[in-house]
């Protein structure tokens, strides 16, 4: 069975540019979780995706957003970037949500540097 | 709403057993406690998960108390392949949905 995968692995863009970050799930899971790490730093919750619709949201600006389409993939998108965007931007899955015991998986991260 | 509190950083050696506890005082009823290794530039990685009394797995040991306000993560016999950042998760649940938070993660170096 494949894991969370995530593309790209990099990404380079400067100060004010648009970044898109894509996700898939493992099969079978609904559940689609973003978070950011800073370099050094821990796992920072940005949002939840279930079932095509935005659960919920961590403390963050409004020019961090995304979607889940219909096959449950996720897009992360970052408006205007700014240089502390800087960071491994992580997605998870789950089958339904993780506080009821359905574990999440992470796939390998995209390293976002704003230039 | 359900934080966590982990020891910043830990020192074993190798062969030694190395106990990780994490608070968790507002954990709610629904919530399941769910430990993380994660090393450098990586997604975390799935140890193991627990609700109440004991888990274990072929990987660790997952003791809760009664009260299930802390958890402690045992990994018995560790290795240098151990050292990593192990982050204790618990799901925490409001009005608006259940959003989940990662403790501040512990950093254990294992040495020689």
């Amino acid at each position: 069975e494949a894991g969370v995968t995530q593309s790209p692995t990099h990404l380079i863009k400067t100060r004010g540019q648009q970044a898109t970050l894509r996700c898939s799930p493992i099969s079978g899971h609904t559940s689609v979780y973003w978070y950011q790490q800073a370099l050094g730093l821990g796992l920072q919750f940005l949002l939840w995706y279930d079932e095509g619709e935005e659960r919920n949201r961590g403390n963050f600006p409004p020019r961090f957003s995304g979607r889940q389409f219909p096959n449950y993939s996720s897009e992360l998108n970052v408006n205007a970037l700014e240089l502390e965007d800087s960071a491994l931007y992580l997605c998870a899955s789950s089958r339904t949500t993780a506080s009821l015991g359905d574990t999440q998986y992470f796939g390998p991260g995209t390293r976002l540097t704003v230039l | 709403l359900a934080k966590t509190t982990q020891p910043i950083s830990m020192d074993s050696y190798e062969g030694q057993e190395v106990n990780i506890t994490c608070s968790h005082n507002n954990i709610a009823t629904n919530d399941y406690i769910t430990w993380y290794q994660q090393f450098p530039s990586q997604g975390p990685r799935f140890i193991i998960q627990g609700y109440k009394t004991k888990v274990t797995n072929e990987v660790a040991s997952l003791f809760i108390p009664a009260d299930r306000k802390s958890s402690t993560l045992s990994l018995p016999r560790v290795s240098l392949s151990d050292t990593a950042v192990y982050y204790c998760l618990v799901g925490d649940d409001n009005n608006a949905g259940n959003m989940l938070t990662f403790g501040g993660g512990t950093r254990l170096m294992v040495k020689p």
